[in-house]
């Protein structure tokens, strides 16, 4: 496998189920990103892990649980879901600088996972 | 904040027609600016980016986009477009710092249809 990989690539769920995606990057890459795409919508960041350590959630409804064991995978548990959340979720990666340097690095995506909830 | 406009929802041309998606960003200073590709059923690809510069700057796939200050604007083109350049573009800016780097803002996108 190579560049940024996300499993399942469809997901149907019931307001009631649980579920998690899988978010798997190659790239040695030192943080990772999960995205809602929405149709006609502007692409929204849900969740930054940088050296897998959270910085920033963006106010997502506690429904959408992450987690980032190392810096390979990214999970997005789901659970209670609303069909308005139906959506394709976006994984993304990057090096990123560390010890407070700024710096722009390139984003890479997997090609996401279709969610509709019913 | 920053934020970017793309007053463009479709774009049709033909086959072979020259193109150019608009981009609009808002921020006080020179951001980093960014154009974005996504093909049906496939993630986000990029496809071009400034930093600072040149002004003009080409990208993959025969694109290049000018950044022009003092219209806030960062237009995509390219002179002779092919059938498999139809997909959604996305225009972003980066300048605001979370953690270690500039996370980019998308804009809404531009659906590009290409004709025949």
């Amino acid at each position: 496998e190579t560049g940024v990989t996300q499993t399942p690539r469809h997901l149907v769920m019931g307001m009631t189920n649980k579920k998690s995606l899988k978010c798997e990057q190659h790239l040695g890459h030192n943080a990772m990103y999960w995205y809602k795409q929405s149709a006609k919508k502007p692409l929204e960041l849900m969740f930054v892990y940088s050296l897998e350590e959270r910085v920033e959630n963006n106010s997502v409804p506690s429904r959408f649980s992450p987690e980032c064991p190392n810096s390979s995978h990214l999970f997005l548990h789901l659970h209670t879901l609303q069909p308005e959340d139906s959506a394709l979720y976006l994984c993304a990666s990057s090096q990123d600088a560390s010890g407070g340097a700024s710096s722009y690095n390139e984003q890479f995506f997997g090609p996401g996972t279709r969610l509709t909830v019913l | 904040a920053q934020s970017v406009t793309q007053p463009d929802i479709h774009i049709t041309v033909s086959e072979g027609a020259s193109l150019e998606l608009r981009c609009n960003y808002s921020y006080g200073a020179t951001p980093y600016l960014f154009w974005y590709v996504q093909s049906p059923g496939q993630g986000l690809q990029l496809l071009l980016k400034y930093f600072s510069g040149d002004t003009l700057v080409q990208g993959i796939k025969g694109f290049e986009a000018e950044f022009k200050r003092s219209q806030s604007s960062f237009n995509l083109r390219k002179p002779s477009v092919h059938w498999s350049d139809a997909a959604e573009y996305f225009c972003a800016v980066g300048a605001d710092k979370t953690g270690g780097s500039y996370i980019p803002t998308f804009g809404r996108g531009t659906s590009l249809i290409v004709h025949p």
